[in-house]
C-alpha cells in the first residue's frame, strides 16, 4: 500500500480547545476517509470525503480534501473528554477501492 | 443487530502453534477484510473478500489463509505462529467493495510467545 503520513503523531489539550490534524500522501488519493478508534474498540468511521476540494462536518467535526488530492485535514471544535482516541486517516490504494491503507494515526488526549 | 462479531478477544500462542480467527457479521455484507495493528503503523490489510468463495491477498498475507464458505464468516487461520505476528487483528465488513463505509469488530489480540 501507499504511505500515508499522519501529524502530529499525538496531542494533549485541554478541554474546549479546537483541534487540527492532518494526514498527507505522495499519490493521488480519490477518496478520502477519517475514522476514530476508541480503546479497546474498532475503528469507527467519523467523515468521507469523495471530491478534491470537498469540505465536509459532522457535528464537531470538520474534514476536508485537498485540491492536490494528495492530502486531507480534520478538524474538532470545542474539544471534549470523549474525543480521546485514536484518529485515522484513510484511502484506497487500488483502482477497485477496496483496498484501503491507513496512516499511523494522531493520538488525542483531552485535558478536563 | 450485532455487527461484526470477533472471537477471541484475547489469545497467548507459543511459537510454531496454529489458531483461527473468528469472524462473523449480521448484516449480509460482501465485502470482508482482515487488518491488523501495530503501534504507529495504523493498520494493513491482510485478506479480504468481495464474496463468498472469493478472496484475494492484502498488503501483508505472508503466514495467513483465509477461505470464505459463507456471506457471514470470514475466519483468519494462523497455520504456525510467529513472535511477529503478535499484533490486534482487526475484522472488517461493508456493503460493496468500494471505499466506503467500513464496520469494524472490536478486534482480537494476539501473542506469540
Amino acid at each position: 500500500g501507499q504511505q500515508l503520513n499522519q501529524s502530529p503523531q499525538s496531542m494533549f489539550i485541554q478541554e474546549g480547545e479546537d483541534v487540527s490534524m492532518n494526514c498527507t500522501s505522495s499519490s493521488i488519493f480519490n477518496t478520502w476517509l477519517w475514522y476514530k478508534q476508541d480503546p479497546g474498540e474498532g475503528p469507527v468511521l467519523l467523515i468521507a470525503l469523495y471530491k478534491a476540494g470537498e469540505l465536509t462536518s459532522n457535528g464537531r467535526l470538520t474534514a476536508q480534501f485537498g485540491i492536490t488530492r494528495k492530502d486531507s485535514f480534520l478538524n474538532i471544535s470545542a474539544s471534549i473528554p470523549s474525543d480521546v482516541g485514536i484518529y485515522f486517516c484513510a484511502g484506497p490504494f487500488n483502482n477497485a477501492g477496496n483496498m484501503l491503507t491507513f496512516g499511523g494515526g494522531t493520538r488525542l488526549m483531552v485535558k478536563p | 443487530n450485532a455487527g461484526v462479531t470477533q472471537t477471541p478477544k484475547f489469545q497467548v500462542l507459543k511459537t510454531g502453534q496454529s489458531m483461527t480467527l473468528q469472524c462473523a457479521q449480521d448484516m449480509n455484507h460482501e465485502y470482508m477484510s482482515w487488518y491488523r495493528q501495530d503501534p504507529g503503523m495504523g493498520l494493513r490489510l491482510i485478506h479480504y473478500s468481495v464474496g463468498a468463495g472469493i478472496t484475494d491477498q492484502g498488503e501483508v498475507p505472508n503466514g495467513y489463509n483465509v477461505s470464505r464458505s459463507t456471506t457471514e464468516d470470514f475466519p483468519l487461520r494462523l497455520l504456525s505462529a510467529a513472535p511477529s505476528q503478535t499484533s490486534v487483528y482487526f475484522c472488517a465488513s461493508s456493503y460493496s467493495a468500494g471505499p466506503y463505509g467500513y464496520t469494524f469488530g472490536s478486534g482480537t489480540r494476539l501473542t506469540v510467545v
